[in-house]
């Protein structure tokens, strides 16, 4: 059966401070990956999807980035946190019509 | 991807059946409805789904009329661990989803 990880479960982050969150997934292949955020109390915002090794689309510009240097691994990354990039960083997973989502991490940027 | 309705809350006793509906009018042929919750501080955990024909599984039922305008999940039993947010969704399956607010279901006792 499928499984997504995802680590840290949280994270603690001063402002300014570099970030790289990792995603894996396994038990499947070539799936499209995704990086979701959740703000406190708000709703989820796509922030990253791939469909394939090295291609990724961006749907909010902000200061942070994606990765897919594998077929099953997808990053998070930034060079310099804001206060506002505090929140609950979710990766998903989909394979023809289903998508799954991994346990996510809680970033708290201080 | 389509846009959806849903309530904005709920509440439903204990051991009766949760109906949670949701409007899709302007759902294309090839989108499906997806169902997925969010529990408080967890990734959101996916329901069911369905193209036209009434899905059922271990979870929940879905429920969708003929016009495919609009849906119902139909949890038979509920109980307090399904209190959450409920998100119905339209999309054309291998493509990011697109969440809204959802229905925020309260389980009573």
């Amino acid at each position: 059966s499928q499984t997504i990880h995802q680590w840290p479960a949280t994270l603690v982050q001063p402002v300014g401070s570099p970030l790289s969150l990792e995603c894996t997934v396994e038990g499947t292949s070539n799936p499209n990956l995704y990086w979701y955020r959740q703000a406190a109390g708000r709703g989820l915002q796509l922030l990253f999807y791939s469909v394939g090794i090295g291609q990724i689309s961006s749907e909010v510009p902000q200061n942070l980035s994606a990765s897919r240097p594998q077929d099953r691994q997808f990053i998070l990354s930034s060079k310099k946190l804001l206060l506002s990039d505090s929140g609950f960083y979710l990766c998903a997973w989909s394979v023809e019509d289903q998508q799954f989502f991994g346990p996510g991490t809680r970033l708290t940027v201080l | 991807d389509a846009k959806t309705t849903q309530p904005t809350s709920m509440d439903c006793a204990e051991g009766r059946a949760a109906n949670l509906p949701c409007n899709h009018s302007t759902i294309s042929g090839n989108e499906y409805v997806y169902w997925y919750r969010q529990i408080h501080s967890q990734g959101p955990q996916y329901i069911i789904h369905g193209l036209k024909n009434n899905e059922t599984n271990e979870m929940a039922s879905l429920i969708i009329t003929e016009d495919r305008k609009s849906s119902t999940l139909i949890l038979p039993h509920a109980t307090l661990r399904d209190t959450a947010v409920y998100y119905c969704i339209a999309g054309s399956g291998n493509t990011p989803l697109v969440f809204g607010k959802g229905t925020r279901l309260s389980v009573i006792a």
